[in-house]
C-alpha cells in the first residue's frame, strides 16, 4: 500500500468558488502527478513536479494551477470552480527505479484513492 | 499518434475462471508497459512492468505478456476471485524524455460473479 494520501476524497461545491485538493506522500519521492479522470476514460495528466519549486503543465489543458514548496506536498487549486470541473483528480508520486541521471526510467508511480469534485 | 487501445471495453466472467485482457498500442519510442488495477473509487496500483527486452512477466495470478514486435500485450488472470473486479488500464511510457511520458487506455471493466 502506497503511502500517498489525498483530501477531501469527495466535494461538492457552487460554481465560482475556490477550492484546493490536497495530496500528501510520506515515501520522499520527488516527481509528483495530477491526473484527470472521466468515468470510462483514460487518465490526463494535468500537472506535473520534479522536486520542490518546479511545476509543469501537462498534455490537458486545465484552469487549475499547483505549487510544490515542499517535497512532500503538492496542492492542487482551482479559483472559481465551474460545473466542467466537475471530475475524478487523482494526485500520484513516482521513484525511480533504474536507469542514469538524463534517462528515462522505470518510474514506477503510486496512485492517492482520488477526490471526486462535482460543481453545482 | 501515439495511442494506447485496450478490449475487451468490459467483460463479466464467472469466479474460478480464466480470462484475457488486450493492449494495442502505436507508442514510438517505446521505454515500458505497465498493466494497473484501478478499484471503484480507488487510485490505480501497478500489478506488473515490462521493458522491451523482457516478453512475460507475473505477478501471482496476473501473467502479462508483451510482443514489442507487433506491438500488443496481454494480461492474463487465472482462477479468478470476487476481489479482482476492478477497471484494468494498460499504460506504456515513451523514451521521449526524461519524464518518460505516460500514455494511457481507457481500461478494461472486468465483473467477476460468483
Amino acid at each position: 500500500e502506497a503511502d500517498i494520501y489525498q483530501t477531501p476524497r469527495y466535494l461538492v461545491i457552487g460554481t465560482g468558488k475556490k477550492i484546493t485538493l490536497e495530496c500528501s506522500q510520506t515515501m520522499g519521492h520527488d516527481k509528483m502527478y495530477w491526473y484527470q479522470q472521466d468515468p470510462g476514460m483514460e487518465l490526463h495528466l494535468i500537472h506535473y513536479s520534479y522536486g520542490v519549486n518546479s511545476t509543469e503543465k501537462g498534455d490537458l489543458s486545465s484552469e487549475s494551477t499547483v505549487s510544490r514548496i515542499r517535497t512532500e506536498h503538492f496542492p492542487l487549486t482551482l479559483e472559481s470552480a465551474r460545473p466542467s470541473h466537475t471530475s475524478q483528480y487523482l494526485c500520484a508520486s513516482s521513484d525511480r527505479s533504474g536507469g542514469t541521471s538524463g534517462e528515462s526510467s522505470t518510474d514506477t508511480q503510486y496512485f492517492g484513492p482520488g477526490t471526486r469534485l462535482t460543481v453545482l | 499518434k501515439n495511442q494506447v487501445e485496450q478490449s475487451p471495453q468490459s467483460l463479466i466472467i464467472l469466479e474460478g475462471k480464466n480470462c484475457t485482457l488486450q493492449c494495442n498500442y502505436t507508442v514510438s519510442p517505446f521505454s515500458n508497459l505497465r498493466w494497473y488495477k484501478q478499484d471503484t473509487g480507488r487510485g490505480p496500483v501497478s500489478l506488473t512492468i515490462m521493458t522491451f527486452s523482457e516478453n512475460t512477466k507475473s505477478n501471482g495470478r496476473y501473467t502479462a505478456t508483451l510482443d514489442a514486435d507487433t506491438k500488443q500485450s496481454s494480461l492474463h488472470i487465472t482462477a479468478s476471485q470476487l476481489s479482482d473486479s476492478a477497471s484494468y488500464i494498460c499504460v506504456v511510457s515513451d523514451r521521449g524524455s526524461t519524464l518518460g511520458r505516460l500514455y494511457f487506455g481507457r481500461g478494461t471493466q472486468l465483473t467477476v460473479w460468483p
